[in-house]
């Protein structure tokens, strides 16, 4: 069955450091894949699309990466505050109107 | 921020009573969703619509039914709400740009059944 794998372990950075997320999938073949940020108590919020073409796409200080032969993105946040702390939600969505798939999510924490 | 509302935000009740969840978008989008998400959890798809009249289940079944006369509006009823309906229940409509698809949520309405 399609499986999205993030890591389920908080990811404790410290400020001003390149934070990294991983997004695996299984069973998959998305047609883009997105990222989310969702703040506690809140509803998740577009950050970042990628398509199965694209390698590598980037919007201020978030850049993402894309390997289909890998079945993995990774999403960086670089120089990151702690305003950043949040959980990153990876999102899978196929050709032909397919929904989309969320992950879990990973948990980031920015400390001062 | 998107243009999408939840009412109420919190709600404490007992069991067995019935319960409508709101949602509303003024984005004019047609595809509307509900999700259910426990904490720490993924989110679970429970309805969707593509439009107004067509509702969909989704991928987790749920006991709440859903309702599309509107195009702004996508509403969830429990007609008898129980305690292992406690969760956080988010709306989410949808926009398309090149065969990609965007959801926009709603703040979520956090459900307690006592």
């Amino acid at each position: 069955s399609q499986k999205i794998e993030q890591n389920s372990e908080a990811l404790n950075i410290q400020e001003g450091k390149t934070a990294t997320l991983t997004c695996n999938y299984t069973n998959y073949s998305p047609a883009y894949l997105q990222w989310y940020r969702q703040d506690p108590g809140r509803g998740p919020v577009f950050l970042l699309l990628i398509r199965e073409n694209e390698k590598e796409k980037r919007k201020e200080r978030l850049k993402v990466t894309f390997d289909t032969t890998l079945k993995q993105s990774l999403f960086h946040i670089t120089a990151s505050q702690p305003a950043d702390s949040a959980t990153y939600l990876c999102a899978l969505a196929g050709w032909g109107g397919n929904k989309l798939v969320f992950g879990a999510g990973t948990i980031l924490r920015v400390k001062s | 921020e998107a243009d999408i509302y939840q009412t109420p935000r919190y709600l404490v009740i007992g069991t067995g009573k019935k319960i409508t969840l709101e949602c509303s978008q003024t984005m004019g989008h047609d595809k509307m969703y509900w999700y259910q998400q426990d904490p720490g959890m993924e989110l679970h798809l429970i309805h969707y619509s593509y439009g107004v009249n067509s509702t969909e289940k989704g991928d987790l079944s749920s006991e709440s039914t859903v309702s599309r006369i509107r195009t702004e509006h996508f509403p969830l009823t429990l007609e008898s709400a129980r305690p292992s309906h406690t969760s956080q229940y988010l709306c989410a409509s949808s926009a398309t740009d090149r065969g990609q698809e965007t959801q926009y949520f709603g703040p979520g309405t956090r459900l307690l059944v006592l």
